[in-house]
């Protein structure tokens, strides 16, 4: 079975702070994906990645970056987290095909 | 712009019968489409999907329908069943469009199953 984990569950953050959202998946995937779901509007993608230390942007990487050192890790950084960046965010990695598979998710609130 | 749009937030249908969620699509470049599953507090997971090569694919009680000229796709629960309950997003991906087949999501349809 694919496992995909993200560090915390639970994240509460004040307005400024720098925030770290560490995944990591087992099973070897080249692709790792970070999303933010919100009510109403979904899941959208914020930055993807192919392969160690390369990026892309995906739809709203607007106040995120990401770094991928290792294969099997996967972070998304908040450089100065906004009380519009509290959501639950999803990690998600993917190998060949379409099929991703998502870690249990990070509800972050920013105060 | 929103390319997947699932139009109903939610849906609620007795244990039993079918249970019918909606998708409609805006790009003609889509040729592949996943529906997931949502429970709270957890990460969605991978239920069903199809090739836009066919119109139907069924895996027991789920079966998602296709129809290109509409641009439109579905997904049957047949029966519903109280552990159905959850947040359903449909999602589309288009092949050769760059690295790692993004998937686009739509915005989700909360499916209540009731006694």
């Amino acid at each position: 079975d694919v496992k995909v984990t993200q560090s915390s569950r639970y994240l509460v953050k004040r307005t400024g702070e720098k925030v770290f959202l560490e995944c990591v998946q087992d099973m070897d995937h080249e692709n790792m994906f970070w999303y933010r779901q919100d009510p109403g509007l979904g899941l959208r993608l914020i930055y993807f990645s192919y392969d160690v230390k390369m990026k892309e942007k995906g739809d709203i990487p607007e106040g995120y970056s990401v770094s991928r050192e290792k294969k099997e890790r996967f972070s998304l950084i908040l450089e100065s987290a906004s009380t519009n960046q509290t959501s639950m965010y999803l990690c998600a990695s993917r190998q060949t095909g379409y099929e991703q598979y998502f870690g249990p998710g990070t509800r972050l609130t920013v105060t | 712009d929103q390319q997947v749009k699932q139009n109903s937030p939610s849906l609620s249908v007795q244990e039993g019968r079918i249970s019918i969620l909606n998708c409609d699509y805006t790009n003609s470049m889509f040729d592949y489409f996943l529906w997931y599953k949502k429970y709270p507090a957890e990460g969605p997971t991978f239920l069903i999907s199809i090739s836009s090569i066919k119109d139907k694919n069924e895996d027991g009680r789920f079966t998602v329908f296709l129809n290109k000229s509409a641009k439109h796709l579905s997904l049957h629960i047949v029966p519903s069943q109280p552990g159905d309950s959850a947040v359903y997003f449909c999602a589309a991906s288009a092949r050769n469009t760059g690295t790692a087949s993004k998937l686009t999501f739509g915005t989700g349809t909360r499916l209540q199953v009731t006694l």
